[in-house]
């Protein structure tokens, strides 16, 4: 079946312009993860998703950032006023959430984010 | 919290060897699943293999394998017969099974290239 996808694949904007990126898991699976990587911080875990709800915010890095998830399906990570350092790789994946592999979380190709 | 460690930035080997990727982790938990992705020049993530904690049996996926040492908090991967294609970032990555908590911890990863 269909991955994990996420649009657009590349994205530049100038500082200060807001962003969204989106994300569509592989169907069925319940749980959704944003993450980014970038050079400097390496992977890291952004937010969360059971269903429609975001149980762990934890790693949103400032009130600039916020996600959402409609229809326990589609989820968007919206950046406001751009700063350079958000320029980095976000990545979004899905687990299924129950049975033995629920903790199996399967990724999309990323949205490379460029702030100029 | 938990910490990832990987210990070898980079390692070359020639094709049809064997190699083997070091990830150490720390923990004061008990009941965990530990992950190898494999991140190739194409950016996409995707997912080697995967061990229960709780399994003492080592687990193995075709070429993959792993040695799972778990007084040790180690979780080595190793690669028979290596191909061109297992030339990727490998990425070793902790999950602690917690409602609301479901995050992967990741490693700063291993650059490993197989040499024709």
């Amino acid at each position: 079946g269909a991955g994990v996808s996420q649009s657009p694949s590349n994205k530049v904007t100038e500082k200060g312009k807001d962003v969204e990126l989106r994300c569509d898991p592989i169907s069925g699976h319940t749980a959704l993860y944003w993450y980014r990587q970038s050079l400097g911080q390496g992977l890291e875990f952004l937010i969360y998703f059971q269903g429609n709800s975001a149980p762990d915010k934890s790693g949103l890095p400032s009130d600039r950032f916020s996600a959402e998830r409609t229809g326990g399906s589609v989820s968007t990570l919206t950046i406001q006023r751009t700063q350079q350092e958000d320029s980095a790789v976000y990545l979004c994946a899905s687990s299924l959430g129950v049975g033995t592999a629920a903790y199996e979380q399967y990724f999309g190709p990323g949205t490379r984010l460029t702030v100029t | 919290a938990q910490t990832v460690t990987q210990s070898q930035p980079e390692m070359s080997v020639q094709e049809a060897e064997t190699v083997t990727l070091s990830c150490t982790y720390d923990t004061s938990e008990s009941n965990y699943y530990l992950f190898w992705y494999k991140q190739p020049p194409s950016r996409q993530m995707i997912l080697v293999i995967r061990q229960e904690a709780y399994k003492q049996q080592n687990a193995t996926e075709n070429r993959f394998s792993v040695n799972f040492q778990k007084a040790a908090k180690s979780f080595s991967l190793k690669i028979s017969d290596s191909q061109l294609g297992d030339t990727a970032m490998y990425f070793c990555a902790f999950l602690y099974h917690n409602f609301g908590n479901e995050k992967l911890t990741f490693g700063t990863g291993t650059r490993l290239t197989i040499i024709p």
